[in-house]
Parts: C-alpha cells; sequence; structure tokens
C-alpha cells in the first residue's frame, strides 16, 4: 500500500460546482497534512494546512479524519482558474513529508 | 524577491556524463531538500539538508550525491547519468525541519538522460 493515495482524477468540472477529492495516508502516526497545488509544467505551491478541526480558506475547505486515516479538500463555486492538479502532502515517516501523485481537476466554462 | 532558484531549468545528457544541479535560497531557511517528480508517482525525496553541515538521505538517494554548500546552497550531483533519472528535479526549502513547515519550491530542472 502506497503511504500516501489519491484518486488520479481528472475531475472535469463546470464553473460554479462544488468538487470534493480524498487522500488516504497508512501511517497513522503522521501529524501534519497539507494540501498543495501544481499548475501544469509549475512548481507546487502550498495551498492550505489542513487541521484536526477542519480549515476553511475562501472557497475551499480542508478537513481530517485521523479514525479513517483521510484528508480532503472542498472547492465550492469551481472557477477556471481552479484547474490545476492538487497533491496531498502527509509526514508520514520520521521527519520527513510524503507527496500523494496528485488529482487532476479541470474547471470547464 | 527570487525564493528558490535552481540552474539549470533544461538539461539533456548521455548516458555515463555527470552533472550538478545548484539551488539556492534568499529566505534564510534551515532546511533544504531535492524531490523528483516522475509521471504517476509524486514527487519522492532524495535528500535534505535540515540545517547547514548535514544531509541525509530520503527515500530514493541511489545515484545521488549533495553538498549542502552554506545556508544558502544545496547542489544534487549525478555521478554517472542513468536513462532512469530522466525526471523534473524541485529543490525546496523550508524554515522549520521535520515536516512541519511550509515547502517553497524552485521552478524544477528538466533532466533528460539518452
Amino acid at each position: 500500500r502506497k503511504e500516501v493515495e489519491q484518486d488520479p482524477g481528472p475531475f472535469n468540472v463546470p464553473e460554479g460546482a462544488t468538487v470534493a477529492f480524498n487522500c488516504t495516508y497508512s501511517n497513522s502516526a503522521s501529524q501534519s497534512f497539507f494540501w498543495y497545488r501544481q499548475d501544469c509544467r509549475k512548481e507546487p505551491k502550498l495551498l492550505m494546512s489542513v487541521y484536526s478541526s477542519g480549515n476553511e480558506d475562501g472557497r475551499f475547505t480542508a478537513q481530517l479524519n485521523r479514525a479513517s486515516q483521510y484528508i480532503s479538500l472542498l472547492i465550492r463555486d469551481s472557477k477556471l482558474s481552479d484547474s490545476a492538479t492538487y497533491l496531498c502532502v502527509v509526514n508520514a515517516y520520521g521527519n520527513k513529508l510524503v507527496f500523494g501523485a496528485g488529482t487532476i481537476l479541470r474547471v470547464k466554462s | 524577491n527570487a525564493g528558490v532558484t535552481q540552474t539549470p531549468k533544461f538539461q539533456v545528457l548521455k548516458t555515463g556524463q555527470s552533472m550538478t544541479l545548484q539551488c539556492a535560497q534568499d529566505m534564510n531557511h534551515n532546511s533544504m531538500y531535492w524531490y523528483r517528480q516522475d509521471p504517476g508517482m509524486g514527487l519522492r525525496l532524495i535528500y535534505y539538508s535540515a540545517s547547514e553541515g548535514t544531509t541525509d538521505k530520503g527515500e530514493v538517494p541511489n545515484g545521488y550525491n549533495v553538498s549542502r554548500l552554506n545556508k544558502r546552497e544545496f547542489s544534487l550531483r549525478l555521478e554517472s547519468a542513468a536513462p532512469s533519472q530522466t525526471s523534473v528535479y524541485f529543490c525546496a526549502s523550508s524554515e522549520l525541519a521535520g515536516g512541519s513547515g511550509e515547502l517553497f519550491f524552485g521552478e524544477g530542472s528538466r533532466l533528460t538522460v539518452l
């Protein structure tokens, strides 16, 4: 089993739609969780950290479910500019971050 | 405001050639990292340096060496390039070690080994 797994997609959604991605992790001792965004042929950039109680940043909501070992990202009112690959990141072992392979989102007009 | 700068951005090598990827950050970060990204596999950690003067292996260190030259610079060397090392390489830095802080990435170096 991979340490961090994501549905690769692509998720094709119309503008204005709500879309959600899940990411599962294997190490129950993981403490830090993040979502990064990567545009085509660009470097990853931090989208948001994921806190135990869940957190929101504008149209983006992140949640953590420790019992089932997954984190989620919800995007409301999708924009064309949200089209990107979303990377789930977990400190799965030791002090090192492990990246999921990413979920592709395509928002269409 | 440069952030993390990597050179070169593109490189084509023949099998067996050597090269060094350079990385520098101007954010006074303690920790620096080298990742490779391959299709369908996500970013994999090659080596990291938690602080100046220290380096440690990551998930896929074979075929690579690193040097933390000073607090700003962290280089990655391929001594004898192989086609399996064809990839996109990202350097990153963070203020905090231990996987708890934000990673800031360079723009990437696209390496092809023929």
